[in-house]
């Protein structure tokens, strides 16, 4: 069976500093993969989303970046945090081509 | 482009309460429709989904009807249960290409007392 697993579950950073939050999936090949953020009292927004190894699209314009290095890895980064990039933080993936994304347990980024 | 309303919450039931939330979209074509639900500290959990017209999802005694003339899909339980205490997402998914992406609603926070 398919699984996704995103880490850390909780994140406390200052501003400015740098940010790294991974998403693996297990159990499936050439996926489609998503980066939601959830910010307080607030819906999901799509950031980004990747059809294929390499291959990034871009929602909104922002402060964060992705990649995904490897079939199954998808990366969200930052090089200097801003206090608005507090929220929560949510991996999916879905089967290539049609499919409901399938969601990780989300990462809770506080930036102080 | 395409987009989800949903009822502003929190909403606040008693158990064995009829329970609505209600959601309409804006879409071109004929998406697919979902709704997610969050408990509390967790990720996004698939709770129903329909992909035409007057298709009825169902799962957990939850139920939505996909209505195109009304382009509504509202979430209904005949009695919610303390345990149906979360936020619910309405979701479209547009029929082709854009890589299976959804838009949410903004969810809505559904509290069950005894």
């Amino acid at each position: 069976s398919q699984t996704i697993h995103q880490w850390p579950a909780t994140l406390v950073q200052p501003v400015g500093s740098p940010l790294s939050l991974e998403c693996t999936v297990e159990g499936t090949s050439n996926p489609n993969l998503y980066w939601y953020r959830q910010a307080a009292g607030r819906g999901l927004q799509l950031l980004f989303y990747s059809v294929g190894i390499g291959q990034i699209s871009s929602e909104v314009p922002q402060n964060l970046s992705a990649s995904r290095p490897q079939d199954r890895q998808f990366i969200l980064s930052s090089k200097k945090l801003l206090l608005s990039d507090s929220g929560f933080y949510l991996c999916a993936w879905s089967v290539s081509g049609r499919g409901n994304p399938f969601f990780g347990q989300g990462t809770r980024l506080t930036v102080v | 482009g395409d987009s989800v309303t949903q009822m502003e919450g929190p909403v606040t039931l008693s158990e064995e309460a009829f329970l609505t939330i209600n959601c309409t979209y804006t879409a071109t074509g004929y998406p697919s429709l979902f709704w997610y639900v969050q408990y509390p500290g967790e990720g996004l959990q698939l709770l129903l989904k329909a992909t035409k017209a007057d298709d009825k999802g169902s799962n957990k005694g939850f139920e939505a009807t996909y209505r195109k003339e009304t382009t509504s899909f509202h979430l209904e339980k005949g009695s919610v249960q303390v345990s149906d205490s979360a936020v619910y997402f309405c979701a479209l998914q547009p029929p082709t290409g854009g890589g299976n992406k959804l838009t949410f609603g903004t969810g809505t926070q559904l509290k069950v007392e005894l």
